[in-house]
């Protein structure tokens, strides 16, 4: 069965530290990867994507995400954190060649101290 | 660019009223148009997809005569929720993509049924 995983549901981290958020999927085929991010009481954007080529993938905002097939994980990381990086963080997975049907991690929620 | 307009971003109705969302792709032609359901503090969950001209295409446990879906035009599709209840309060979401494109998402709609 197609899933993500998300094992951390909350992460607090200090403004400046490093960051990692662990995405885990389980996918019959070659997978489309996805990292959204929410603020609270709006939509997602789209912080990067993997398709194929070059694993490590950069996005917006400073973010960047590395696609490890044996592993069969996408975590997202950013050298250091700002306090406007507090948000819902969704790791996603579509199918191959399309992006239909998305399926979505659980979240984890970023809360970033001063 | 790639800028999805969700409408209205809030909504408090009595119950057994039918309640419209729209969603609307401004700079792009959605070829298709997805709606999710996001309860509290968790993740996204796909209602149904829809593609222009054509039926809605309805998840498992997801009652199509409850959550009426119409995609008339490439830049517009709306979601009525017919005789709202209680348990129908949620925050939806709706997201768009052209052909093979990531999707965009709309800010989301919280409807509050009282």
């Amino acid at each position: 069965a197609q899933s993500v995983t998300q094992p951390d549901i909350h992460i607090t981290v200090s403004e400046g530290a490093s960051l990692e958020l662990r995405c885990n999927y389980s996918y019959g085929a070659t997978p489309y990867l996805f990292w959204y991010v929410q603020s609270p009481g709006q939509g997602l954007q789209l912080l990067l994507k993997y398709f194929s080529g070059d694993t490590l993938v950069q996005g917006i905002k400073g973010f960047e995400a590395e696609f490890k097939r044996s592993q069969s994980s996408f975590n997202l990381r950013k050298p250091s954190v700002h306090w406007s990086d507090a948000a819902e963080y969704f790791c996603a997975v579509g199918r191959a060649y399309n992006t239909d049907k998305l399926i979505f991690g659980t979240g984890t929620r970023l809360q970033v101290f001063p | 660019g790639a800028v999805v307009s969700q409408h209205p971003s809030r909504v408090i109705c009595k119950s057994g009223t039918s309640v419209k969302i729209e969603c609307r792709s401004l700079d792009f032609q959605a070829t298709t148009m997805f709606w999710y359901r996001q309860f509290p503090k968790q993740s996204l969950m796909l209602m149904a997809t829809s593609n222009e001209g054509s039926k809605a295409t309805y998840e498992q446990g997801v009652e199509k005569d409850k959550f009426l879906i119409n995609h008339a035009s490439l830049t517009l599709s709306t979601l009525t929720v017919t005789s709202a209840h209680p348990e129908d309060s949620s925050f939806y979401i709706c997201s768009a993509t052209e052909g093979s494109q990531p999707q965009h998402f709309g800010d989301g709609t919280r409807l509050s049924i009282l």
